[in-house]
Parts: structure tokens; C-alpha cells; sequence
């Protein structure tokens, strides 16, 4: 079951620009997250945002929540070419499974041109 | 160093060749559960565990097995593998499987079946 959906699927940049992807959900949650994936590489969680919250930053990263429209947003300010990977998000919507359950996007991908 | 690992990393193997996949966690982490990763359609759950002999079926379970005998494993079994099966697999975990949680992952086991 498919829960949240990236927006753009593929996204190129130059280094130090800023980059935004989104991510739309169709259940409520109790908190959304992002990770990172190097290319065929394991999953790195990024940040978590909760249901009552709106805006969280962690260094370089902003990530907004509107629980009204069921949508997320990741910003990574001032690009690296490091920062060139897929981007998930996941929700953990409670649906008769367990509560630990992540339910993931198919992804933003990422390129930081240097 | 706190980590999830996985073996193999790559395997090939033939239709009907039963093989298993292993994954191991030195974090005393509770939850644990397989994901399987295919271009376009992003990372959808097969198994989880929440603990020790308890195991659940995820988003897609056909096909595949678990088993939890001690926490720090959770193998993933493909008793006659087909060739939809050929994905990219990756094993996480997270402490207790409660909302909100990080999931940490394993840098993923790569199977061909042909």
C-alpha cells in the first residue's frame, strides 16, 4: 500500500542551490519521516517530523509538515555535490499492522551538479 | 559500531533454488523487518518482527519466509525463488518498532534469479 508519493521524481541542480522535494500522503499519520539513499546503497534516516509539528531544521535541511493537506516538504539549502542521492519519505500510518511499520515513497532523485 | 548487516550482498542464483539471506543487528533492537526495492514502484515491506517468535506478514509476503529465533537475526528465506523475485533487499531494524522510531538499514543484498 502505497502511502506517500515524492514530487519531482528527478530533480537537477547546480551546486549551492537549493533543492526542494515533496511528498504527499493520503492517510493521517502520527509523524512523518526522511531518508537518504546513495545509489544501491542502504537507507540514512534525515530528519522526523511529528503530526503537531510544522517546521523542523537539522543543519542544512528544513522540513515542513501541513497535516491539512497531507503533503511534506524537504529542503536542502545550499547544495552539495555530495548531497546527489534519492530521497524517501515515510509515514508510519497505523493500518492493523504494527505501529512500527514505515511505509515509503517511491523517491525524489537528486543530482548536485558541481 | 552500531550496524545492520546483511549476507550475501550479491548473489545469482536459478528458479527453484532455495536460498536464504541473512541479516543481523548489534543494536538489541526489538523490531526488525525486510524490505525489497524495485525501480519505479520504491520499497514496499515483505516481513516484519516485532520480537523474538513473533513475525508478521508486510505489504508483500508471497514467496518469502522468516523466521526469528534470536533477536539479533532475522533471516529472509526463498524457498523456490522466480525471477520476479530479483530486486534489491534490504533488512532494518529499530528499537521497538513504536511511531517515530529510526529505522536503521543494511546496505542491501542485490538478487538475481534467472
Amino acid at each position: 500500500s502505497q502511502q506517500g508519493e515524492e514530487d519531482p521524481q528527478a530533480l537537477s541542480i547546480q551546486e549551492g542551490e537549493n533543492a526542494t522535494m515533496n511528498c504527499s500522503y493520503k492517510t493521517s499519520i502520527n509523524n512523518l519521516q526522511w531518508y537518504r539513499q546513495n545509489s544501491g546503497r542502504g537507507l540514512v534516516h534525515l530528519i522526523l517530523i511529528r503530526s503537531n509539528e510544522r517546521e523542523k531544521h537539522s543543519g542544512r535541511l528544513r522540513v515542513t509538515l501541513d497535516t491539512s493537506k497531507k503533503s511534506s516538504s524537504l529542503l536542502i539549502t545550499a547544495s552539495r555535490a555530495a548531497d546527489t542521492a534519492s530521497y524517501f519519505c515515510a509515514t508510519d500510518a497505523w493500518y492493523g499492522g504494527s505501529q512500527g511499520n514505515l511505509i515509503f515513497g517511491k523517491g525524489t532523485k537528486l543530482s548536485v551538479k558541481p | 559500531e552500531a550496524q545492520v548487516t546483511q549476507n550475501p550482498r550479491y548473489l545469482i542464483t536459478v528458479t527453484g533454488k532455495k536460498l536464504t539471506v541473512t541479516c543481523s543487528q548489534n543494536m538489541n533492537h526489538e523490531y526488525m523487518s525486510w524490505y525489497r526495492q524495485d525501480p519505479g514502484l520504491g520499497l514496499r515491506q515483505i516481513y516484519y518482527s516485532m520480537n523474538v517468535e513473533v513475525t508478521d506478514k508486510g505489504d508483500v509476503p508471497e514467496g518469502y519466509k522468516v523466521s526469528r529465533k534470536e533477536k539479533r537475526n532475522f533471516p529472509l528465506i526463498l524457498e523456490s525463488p522466480s525471477p520476479n523475485q530479483t530486486s534489491l533487499y534490504f533488512c532494518a531494524s529499530s528499537f521497538q518498532g513504536l511511531w517515530g522510531e529510526t529505522q536503521y538499514f543494511g546496505p542491501g543484498t542485490r538478487l538475481l534469479v534467472l
